[in-house]
């Protein structure tokens, strides 16, 4: 299995501001993904971070809103730029278990935009 | 569109009752379907993955079953606790990889006293 944790839990932000999140996992991996959950709402991937390389985004999410840094194996870094209140969400980094299929997810980052 | 629908969206259970989650996918090509536990404030904790060739996976109280052909799957709760209260996510991936996920919407489960 794989422990994730991510920083902040939970942050209060001011419209305009931008929050960088930072997920550490206790194993290295390849492949580490950032989704995002809306309120009352199932979670939507916003991108996949593979170490040495760009992150790939999905539809409707671009870099300039959500750059993603991946220095290493075991860390990444979501950050929401030029926050409004529809980016209040949860905000979740996941990595893929090792040799298996399951995905782990961290604790998730509870960000309220105001 | 590959889409994964679950039923019901919410569900109030007694404690000690069995309840049954469904749910039906349209996602193709299809590797696997998963099912997560996500209780408030946390992220989803895997309970199930089931292949194309598994049709009954079991956690403890908890049975997921899959019929590829009619493209469902439900998950039993058996001898419900408290602490099963939680939203139940169905997942079914495209591929072993982690990024062709479809995620359903989640059923609330709650178990009363």
């Amino acid at each position: 299995s794989a422990v994730i944790s991510q920083k902040p839990s939970r942050d209060i932000c001011q419209r305009g501001t931008s929050l960088t999140i930072q997920c550490q996992v206790d194993s290295q991996v390849t492949m580490m993904f950032w989704y995002r959950q809306q309120p009352g709402q199932s979670l939507t991937l916003i991108a996949t971070a593979n170490q040495g390389s760009e992150a790939t985004y999905e539809s409707g999410f671009v870099i300039d809103k959500f750059p993603i840094s991946r220095p290493n194996l075991t860390f990444s870094t979501l950050t929401v730029s030029n926050m409004s209140p529809e980016d209040s969400s949860i905000y979740l980094c996941s990595v893929e278990g090792q040799g298996t299929d399951t995905q782990y997810f961290g604790p998730g980052t509870r960000l309220t935009v105001l | 569109k590959n889409q994964v629908e679950q039923s019901p969206q919410s569900l109030i259970i007694l404690e000690g009752k069995n309840c049954t989650l469904q749910c039906n996918y349209t996602v193709s090509p299809f590797s696997n379907l998963r099912w997560y536990k996500q209780d408030t404030g946390r992220g989803p904790v895997s309970l199930t993955i089931m292949t194309f060739s598994e049709n009954t996976k079991s956690n403890g109280r908890y049975t997921a079953t899959l019929d590829a052909d009619t493209k469902q799957s439900s998950l039993h709760i058996t001898a419900s606790q408290l602490s099963d209260s939680a939203s139940y996510i169905c997942v079914v991936s495209r591929t072993r990889q982690g990024n062709m996920l479809t995620f359903g919407g989640g059923t609330r489960l709650m178990v009363k006293p």
